[in-house]
């Protein structure tokens, strides 16, 4: 059974830039959960997306966005990068009506 | 305040010792309590799941939940060196899903 899968693994971008993170939930999953989590800390909530729109949303500027797929697969897209952007983004599924939520490996992504 | 405490240690116990970990937090509507291990410059993996009070074991792991004190804990028997990692609290509210996590703890389990 095939967990959660994130790509990229690494990726480095400089201010400015725009950059897309990809995530396919486990198998039998519908939600997707995006976190941020820097260094040393926790993570922390982005958003959520079910049935193909954002249900719920954290603390974070309109600088990140998402999009959910028919297939319950999920992008995160973040817009003009700042250098305090550089963490592991973490995307997690889950059943619509679950509370536990399966992380995936993560994308680091550094912003120069 | 933080909604939710986690001490980041660094917490280093020999071979075999029990490991204590524990959160506090502020938010009363949280009603379903998490505890993952997070190995370095890896994905979070769920390790207990607890709703409400009360004390949950799976095998060398017990979790406890006091709601009246807002504590959560987290105790690892008879430690081994692989369970050197960082281990998150994490807990949300009845009807919401996302996820309010601690800073997370950094344990060392010396051979």
């Amino acid at each position: 059974d095939a967990g959660v899968t994130q790509s990229p693994t690494h990726l480095i971008k400089t201010r400015g830039q725009q950059v897309t993170l990809r995530c396919s939930p486990k198998s039998g999953h519908d939600t997707v959960s995006w976190y941020q989590q820097a260094l040393g800390q926790g993570p922390q909530f982005i958003f959520q997306y079910y049935e193909e729109e954002e249900r719920q949303r954290g603390n974070f500027p309109d600088r990140f966005s998402g999009h959910q797929f028919p297939n319950y697969s999920s992008e995160l897209n973040v817009n003009a990068l700042l250098l305090g952007d550089s963490a592991l983004y973490l995307c997690a599924s889950s059943f619509k009506s679950g509370n536990e939520q399966f992380f995936g490996p993560g994308t680091r992504l550094t912003v120069l | 305040q933080k909604e939710v405490e986690q001490d980041p240690g660094p917490l280093s116990v020999p071979e075999g010792a029990i490991v204590s970990l524990n959160c506090t937090y502020s938010n009363s509507a949280f009603q379903y309590f998490m505890w993952y291990r997070q190995y370095s410059r890896k994905g979070p993996e769920l390790l207990m799941y607890t709703y409400s009070s009360g004390n949950k074991e799976d095998g060398r792991f017990t979790a406890q939940v006091d709601k009246s004190s807002k504590y959560i804990s987290l105790f690892i028997r008879d430690s081994q060196p692989s369970d050197s990692a960082t281990y998150l609290c994490a807990m949300s509210p009845l009807t919401r899903y996302k996820l309010s996590f601690g800073a997370g703890t950094t344990v060392t389990v010396r051979a």
